[in-house]
């Protein structure tokens, strides 16, 4: 069974560019997750998806952050115009279904912003 | 906010010694808490979780400790092996999957 594909997995922009992360669940998976990693600290939820429904959006920096998820499948998150600050690990996971179910997780895409 | 604090930061074990993180939370919503697991350039692995009606699980040599009343939690590495060296997180959610991060703590097991 594959796991959780995300790409790039690593990006390096100057700041104010725009920049996209793409996410490939596990099939079957209906709630997916996006999370920031920073160095040195543990990941933090920025939307969670169940299906093609943001069902928590609430720590996603909405003027510069965006996300979708079309069909129920795929995700893209975007950031434009990215800031230095931005510079971490974009995690993406998904679970079965909401609830107490393991969270699987992609390798991340690493940012870099200069 | 931080609602899931870790302890320690880092983490120094020879090989064969017990690893112990413990992990200390605030909100009595949360009835899920799983250890992560996570090596250089992967994303986090789920090791080993627990729910609270339980006060302890292990599996293999990893073991949780659960204490409901005092809101702790903690992970027992036992014989550590130097392949455990990696980093590890405690974390915590609500029915809704809404999971919470600790900060992490970096072990590193010496042959």
């Amino acid at each position: 069974e594959a796991g959780v594909v995300q790409s790039p997995r690593y990006k390096i922009i100057e700041k104010k560019q725009p920049v996209a992360f793409w996410c490939n669940p596990i099939s079957g998976h209906n709630t997916l997750y996006w999370y920031l990693q920073n160095l040195g600290q543990g990941p933090e939820l920025l939307i969670r998806y169940e299906n093609e429904e943001a069902v928590d959006d609430s720590q996603l920096p909405k003027d510069r952050f965006s996300a979708e998820r079309l069909k129920g499948v795929d995700s893209t998150l975007k950031i434009q115009p990215a800031e230095l600050g931005d510079s971490a690990v974009y995690l993406c996971a998904s679970s079965l279904a909401p609830g107490p179910y393991e969270q699987y997780f992609g390798p991340g895409t690493r940012l870099t912003v200069t | 906010q931080q609602q899931v604090k870790q302890s320690p930061q880092s983490l120094i074990v020879q090989k064969g010694g017990i690893s112990i993180i413990n992990c200390a939370y605030e909100n009595t919503a949360f009835d899920y808490f799983p250890w992560y697991q996570q090596f250089p350039g992967k994303g986090p692995a789920l090791l080993i979780a627990i729910r609270p009606d339980v006060s302890e699980k292990k599996e293999g040599r990893f073991t949780i400790s659960f204490n409901k009343s005092a809101k702790q939690f903690s992970l027992h590495i036992m014989d550590s092996q130097p392949g455990d060296s990696a980093t590890y997180f405690c974390a915590a959610s609500n029915g809704n999957n809404d999971m919470r991060f600790g900060a992490g703590t970096r072990l590193t097991v010496k042959p």
